[in-house]
């Protein structure tokens, strides 16, 4: 059974760097084509894809958002890690991971975790 | 970028069908994948490649890709079927995810 669970800090105040983790399991990160994204979801929003790691090292990022983020990956912990810098009260949001076995799509996700940027 | 484009809202009577929308330029060069997200709840993958249903998803819940249209149709419309959907997209082109706006589709 595929799982994903995010986690990180639920408050983080304006200009500072936010890292979350997605734990996973029932599924590995060496698996050829597995990738794992973060998608966010502000408060009555709609979700904004963020970023996506494969299994073989490559990212992709939200191109507005790119000088912002990185992503990196952690097999042997099983965890996929999301840096956001300089935050702001516009990124207030649900951050979730989801599974993707590479065919375009987000097959599992998790169930988010909420993130409030303010002073 | 590309932009997929979404009616905000759809209201339909239990038991009659909903037929959500999403549109985008050449859309039909591209293969649309659909979400189901109720409130409070991680999203659920209900269509992908226009007109596959994952495992565990009715069959009431089926997706067509005209080439002109995309559309994600529900049959038989129930009270649990009330949520936000979303349509979805990889864009080879700029190497990215993109999702619609977002439909919330309510039960009358």
């Amino acid at each position: 059974q595929i799982t994903l669970r995010e986690s990180g800090p639920p408050l983080v105040r304006p200009t500072q760097t936010l890292t979350l983790t997605c734990s996973i399991s029932g599924f590995s990160l060496r698996s050829s084509g597995v990738g794992v994204g973060w998608v966010r979801q502000p408060p009555g929003g709609a979700l904004e894809w963020l970023a996506l790691i494969y299994w073989d090292e490559t990212k992709r990022y939200r191109p507005p958002l790119q000088s912002r983020l990185s992503i990196s990956k952690d097999t042997s912990r099983n965890q996929v890690v999301l840096t956001m810098t300089n935050m702001a009260a516009a990124d207030t949001a649900t951050y979730s991971c989801a599974h993707t076995t590479g065919d375009g799509y987000f097959d599992l996700w998790g169930r988010g975790t909420l993130v409030t940027v303010s002073a | 970028s590309y932009v997929l484009t979404q009616p905000p809202s759809l209201s339909v009577a239990p038991g009659q069908t909903a037929r959500i929308s999403c549109g985008g330029n050449d859309i039909g060069s591209y293969s649309v994948h659909w979400y189901q997200q109720k409130p409070g709840q991680a999203p659920v993958l209900v269509v992908f490649d226009n007109n596959r249903r994952p495992s565990g998803i009715p069959k009431r819940f089926s997706g067509t890709n005209s080439g002109v249209t995309v559309t994600l149709t529900i049959s038989r419309v129930e009270a649990g079927d009330e949520a936000d959907y979303y349509c979805q997209v990889w864009d080879s082109g700029g190497d990215h995810v993109v999702f619609g706006g977002g439909t919330k589709l309510t039960v009358l």
